[in-house]
C-alpha cells in the first residue's frame, strides 16, 4: 500500500472563491486520481492526474472548474474554482500501485463546505 | 441504469450473526472487482479483491458471478467493529463505485 496525506483536511469557504487541495504520497506512483463524494452518495471520479501532461477528466468535469497539477510522481493538487454551495463535498485523492491490479488506496479526504 | 447498484440497507444484525449482500454491475467487460469498507467520515479502505473462483479472508467471503454480473460479500460471526458502509467497486478503465450497503452490528 502507500501512505497518502491530504491538506487541508477540511475548510469552509465563501462562494466565488477557490481552494487548492494537496495530495502527497510517500512513494512514487504512476497513477493518481481525484474523486468527489457528495453527502450521502458514493465516490465519483473527477479526473486522472497525469504526470507531465494535462489531466484526463471524466464526463461532467472540466479543467476550468477543477484544474489539476501533477508536477512529479508523489504529489498532485486539485483546485476547486469559483466555488458554489453545490461544490460542498469530500474530495479524495487516490493512488494505484504498480502491479496492484487496479487496486487503489485513498487519502483521508478534504471536507469542503461552501457557504 | 447505474454502473454499480447495491442494496443500501441498513442491515441491522446482532453480534455473531451472518450477514450477506450483493451488488450488480452493468458492464460485462469489467475486469476487476473489489469490496471497500468506509467508516463514517473516513476514506474508503480496501477490504478485499474479488476473484472469479471466489475468495475468503478470515470471516469475509466474496463471490463473483460473471454470468449474472453480480458480486456478493458474506460476513460470518459479525463483530461490533464490522459496522460500516461496504462499497462494491468494479473496474474497467476506471473504478466505478456503488453507493454502499450499510451494516450495523448490535451488541
Amino acid at each position: 500500500s502507500a501512505v497518502i496525506s491530504q491538506k487541508p483536511s477540511r475548510d469552509i469557504c465563501q462562494r466565488g472563491t477557490s481552494l487548492t487541495i494537496q495530495c502527497q504520497v510517500d512513494s512514487q506512483v504512476t497513477m493518481m486520481f481525484w474523486y468527489r463524494q457528495q453527502p450521502g452518495q458514493s465516490l465519483t471520479l473527477i479526473a486522472t492526474a497525469n504526470q507531465g501532461s494535462e489531466a484526463t477528466y471524466e464526463s461532467g468535469f472540466v479543467i476550468d472548474k477543477f484544474p489539476i497539477s501533477r508536477p512529479n510522481l508523489t504529489f498532485s493538487t486539485l483546485t476547486v474554482s469559483n466555488m458554489s454551495p453545490e461544490d460542498s463535498s469530500i474530495y479524495l485523492c487516490s493512488v494505484e500501485i504498480a502491479g496492484g491490479r487496479d487496486t487503489q488506496y485513498f487519502g483521508p479526504g478534504t471536507r469542503l463546505t461552501v457557504l | 441504469r447505474k454502473e454499480v447498484e447495491q442494496d443500501p440497507g441498513p442491515f441491522n444484525v446482532p453480534e455473531g450473526a451472518t450477514v450477506a449482500f450483493n451488488c450488480t454491475y452493468s458492464n460485462s467487460a469489467s475486469q476487476s472487482f473489489f469490496w471497500y469498507r468506509q467508516d463514517c467520515r473516513k476514506e474508503p479502505k480496501l477490504l478485499m479483491s474479488v476473484y472469479s473462483s471466489g475468495n475468503e479472508d478470515g470471516r469475509f467471503t466474496a463471490q463473483l458471478n460473471r454470468a449474472s454480473q453480480y458480486i456478493s460479500l458474506l460476513i460470518r460471526d459479525s463483530k461490533l467493529s464490522d459496522s460500516a458502509t461496504y462499497l462494491c467497486v468494479v473496474a474497467d478503465y476506471k473504478l466505478s463505485f456503488g453507493a454502499g450497503t450499510t451494516v450495523t452490528v448490535r451488541a
